[in-house]
């Protein structure tokens, strides 16, 4: 079956260290990837997505995850954490047969000043 | 120009009572997409339309979850005689092409439903 895992419910980092969410899919086929942020209150905003070009793919405000086919992995990191990077991640695959996309329980990230 | 909406963004519906949620997509979109997330978890996927054509509703949890897009634009789900397990946050996106592969989506604001 078709799934996504994210490893990790909640992180917590000082602000101005490294941010690191990680992500896991199932390998049935050639998946797009994604992920998305969702603040407070806010609607669902997309980050980055890798389908099969690059395989370091570099999103919006600083973020960039990395798909290693080997591992089926697609983690998230940025090199500096800001304050307004606080909200909930998510981690979705999206098989080209399929017509929905499947997401991840979500990673809460919490930035301590 | 304009991104998804929702309307409206709270409802509380009394156990029992029927409720319609609506959704504005981006102008031009070709597919729209309704998902559900519970408290503290991700959405899940409840029905996608391509136009006017639903082509997929595997994901609606019962026979009261009705879904249409009677002109290809605007979307309403509705849910009848709520219970209290449907109390979520109802969220719509849309993609300009065919569902799923590489296309992104793009969320609404989502509609928060207690059902009390």
């Amino acid at each position: 079956a078709q799934s996504v895992t994210q490893l990790d419910s909640h992180v917590s980092v000082s602000e101005g260290t490294p941010v690191l969410l990680r992500c896991n899919y199932s390998s049935s086929y050639s998946p797009s990837l994604f992920w998305y942020v969702q603040h407070p209150n806010k609607g669902l905003q997309l980050l980055l997505k890798y389908t099969s070009a690059a395989t370091l793919v570099k999103g919006i405000n600083g973020f960039e995850a990395e798909f290693k086919k080997s591992e089926t992995s697609f983690h998230l990191t940025k090199p500096s954490a800001h304050m307004s990077d606080a909200a909930e991640y998510f981690c979705v695959v999206s098989y080209s047969s399929a017509s929905k996309i499947i997401f991840g329980s979500g990673t809460r990230l919490s930035i301590r000043p | 120009g304009a991104g998804v909406s929702q309307s409206p963004r709270y409802k509380v519906a009394k156990r029992g009572q029927d409720v319609a949620l609506r959704c504005d997509p981006i102008s031009g979109h070709v597919s729209l997409f309704w998902y559900q997330q519970a408290l503290g978890q991700g959405p899940e996927f409840l029905t996608y339309f391509q136009n006017e054509a639903q082509l997929d509703k595997s994901g609606l949890p019962s026979d009261r979850f009705f879904a249409e897009r009677p002109e290809g634009s605007v979307s309403t789900l509705k849910i009848q005689r709520t219970q209290q397990e449907d109390s979520a946050v109802y969220l719509c996106a849309s993609s300009a092409r065919r569902g799923g592969g590489q296309e992104t989506q793009y969320f609404g604001p989502g509609t928060r439903l207690l059902v009390l």
